[in-house]
C-alpha cells in the first residue's frame, strides 16, 4: 500500500548544528506522488514547509531542503545550521493527486538546544 | 490569505456525550478533511468531503460522523464520545488544482473522560 516512514524522534540537536530527518515512501497506487514536508510549531497547526512534485527536483524553504529521489523513494529533510526556533514536529507526507487526502508519516519531534 | 479555523480549540467531554467539532475555511476550496493525530501515529484521515452536501469515509471513520452544509463549513460529530477518541483533531482544506497542498487549522484538543 501507500505509506510514509520517517525518522523516529525525539531528535535533539544543538543550535548551529546540522539536521537531517529521513523520509522514505511507498506509493503503489501512483508512479509519481507529490511529496511534502509539513511543520507544526508548538501551539500551532500544521504549516506547509515545502513540497516537490517532480522527481529529481529539490524544494527549499526557511533554510530547509529536500530532494525528491525516485530511485531510493526518499525525501529527506536537511538543514545545515538549525536555530532554536526550528524546534517543532516535522511531518513527511505523500499526495496521491486528484485531491485525495495526504498520507502522513508519524512525525519527528525536533528540539534545538541553545 | 488562506485560512482554516477550528472551534473549540479545547474541549472536555464525558463518555457517552455528544461532541461537535467545527471547521471553517475561507480558501474557497472544494475539499475538506478531518484528521486525528495521536502519539506514535501520523495524521489519520477520519472523514472528508468534496463539496457541500458530500461526505466520505476516510481510514478510521468508526464512531464519527461528518457534515458539510456549505462550501465553508465542515463539522465532525461524535454522537457517543469514548475515551479512545481523546486526541488532537485537525481540519484541512485543499483542492486538486493545487497539487494536493492542504491548509490546516490550528487543531482541537479533545479530552473524553
Amino acid at each position: 500500500g501507500d505509506s510514509v516512514t520517517q525518522t523516529e524522534g525525539p531528535v535533539t540537536v544543538s543550535e548551529s548544528e546540522s539536521l537531517i530527518i529521513n523520509c522514505t515512501y511507498s506509493a503503489t497506487s501512483i508512479a509519481y506522488p507529490n511529496l511534502f514536508w509539513y511543520v507544526r510549531y508548538p501551539g500551532e497547526g500544521l504549516q506547509l514547509l515545502l513540497k516537490v512534485i517532480t522527481a529529481g527536483q529539490k524544494g527549499s524553504s526557511r533554510g530547509f531542503e529536500a530532494t525528491y529521489n525516485k530511485e531510493t523513494t526518499s525525501f529527506h529533510l536537511q538543514k545545515a545550521s538549525v536555530q532554536e526556533s526550528d524546534s517543532a514536529v516535522y511531518y513527511c507526507a505523500l499526495g496521491l493527486q486528484g485531491g485525495r487526502a495526504l498520507i502522513f508519516g508519524t512525525g519527528t519531534t525536533v528540539s534545538v538546544s541553545p | 490569505e488562506a485560512a482554516v479555523t477550528q472551534s473549540p480549540r479545547n474541549k472536555v467531554a464525558v463518555t457517552g456525550g455528544k461532541v461537535t467539532l467545527s471547521c471553517n475555511q475561507t480558501n474557497n476550496h472544494n475539499n475538506m478533511y478531518w484528521y486525528r493525530q495521536d502519539t506514535g501515529h501520523g495524521l489519520r484521515l477520519i472523514h472528508y468531503s468534496y463539496g457541500a452536501g458530500s461526505t466520505e469515509k476516510g481510514d478510521i471513520p468508526d464512531g464519527y460522523k461528518a457534515s458539510r452544509p456549505s462550501q465553508e463549513n465542515f463539522s465532525l460529530i461524535l454522537e457517543l464520545a469514548t475515551p479512545s477518541q481523546t486526541s488532537v483533531y485537525f481540519c484541512a482544506s485543499g483542492d486538486r488544482f493545487n497539487q494536493d497542498t492542504q491548509y490546516f487549522g490550528p487543531g482541537t484538543r479533545l479530552l473524553v473522560l
